[in-house]
C-alpha cells in the first residue's frame, strides 16, 4: 500500500525555522518526483514546490510566496522527502501536506499543522 | 502563474440528481507533448484531498464512474451524475501544465 507519513509540525515563532519530514513507503521512492501542497486554516490548495527525482536531475521548483525562504530535499536511502522552512512568516500557518508526483499528485498523506505565531 | 476560475464556489444538490463544476484557466492547458494536464481533487471534511480525474477525463482507480471530467483549451468541468451523500465535500481543479496552480474550491452540499 502506499504511504506518506507527514511530521516535524509545531509552533513557530515569526522569522523561525522548521523542518517537515516524509515518510513513504509501498512504492519506488526514488523514481519518484515529490510535492509539498499547504492548506491555510479554511483556505483552499497551494502547490508549494516540488523536487525531482535523481534520475531527472533531482533538481526543485517552488511557488513564489517561499521561494528563497523553503527547501525540499530528499534521502533516497531513508525513502524521506524534506522541507526545510526558513524565516517564517504568520501566512505561512497550514496544514502542509505531501503528495507523489510533481504535478499529478495522485497520493496524499494526512498532513502536518504548522502554526506562525508570536 | 495561471489562474484557475472555479464556479459555483458553492453548490447545494439533491441527493440523487446531477451536479456540475466548471473550472476555467487564464490560458491554455494544453502542453508542448499535446497532452492538457488537468486535474480534479476532491476533500471530504477533515480528510486529505484525493484525486478524482487526471488529464481531463481519466478516473483513478476506485473513483465511482458516477465521476466524468471533460473539457479543452481553457474550459473544464466535472460532472457527478447523480449526487450520493459521500460525495459532500470540496472540490479542486488543478493544473500541471505550467507551474501547478490550484482552484479556489467548489464546496457541495446537500439541500
Amino acid at each position: 500500500e502506499v504511504q506518506l507519513v507527514e511530521s516535524g509540525g509545531g509552533l513557530v515563532k515569526p522569522g523561525g525555522s522548521l523542518r517537515l519530514s516524509c515518510a513513504a513507503s509501498g512504492f519506488t521512492f526514488n523514481n519518484t518526483w515529490m510535492s509539498w501542497v499547504r492548506q491555510a486554516p479554511g483556505k483552499g490548495l497551494e502547490w508549494v514546490g516540488r523536487i525531482k527525482s535523481k534520475a531527472d536531475g533531482g533538481t526543485t521548483d517552488y511557488a513564489a510566496p517561499v521561494k528563497g525562504r523553503f527547501t525540499i530535499s530528499r534521502d533516497d536511502s531513508k525513502n524521506t522527502l524534506y522541507l526545510q522552512m526558513n524565516s517564517l512568516k504568520t501566512e505561512d500557518t497550514a496544514l502542509y501536506y505531501c503528495t507523489t508526483g510533481g504535478w499529478e499528485l495522485p497520493v496524499w498523506g494526512q498532513g502536518t499543522t504548522v502554526t506562525v505565531s508570536s | 502563474d495561471v489562474v484557475m476560475t472555479q464556479s459555483p464556489l458553492s453548490l447545494p444538490v439533491t441527493l440523487g440528481q446531477p451536479a456540475s463544476i466548471s473550472c476555467r484557466s487564464s490560458q491554455s492547458l494544453v502542453y508542448s507533448d499535446g497532452i492538457t494536464y488537468l486535474n480534479w481533487f476532491q476533500q471530504r471534511p477533515g480528510q486529505s484531498p484525493r484525486r478524482l480525474i487526471y488529464k481531463v477525463s481519466n478516473r483513478d482507480s476506485g473513483v465511482p464512474d458516477r465521476f466524468s471530467g471533460s473539457g479543452s483549451g481553457t474550459d473544464f468541468t466535472l460532472k457527478i451524475s447523480r449526487v450520493e451523500a459521500e460525495d459532500v465535500g470540496v472540490y479542486y481543479c488543478m493544473q500541471g501544465t505550467h507551474w501547478p496552480t490550484f482552484g479556489q474550491g467548489t464546496k457541495v452540499e446537500i439541500k
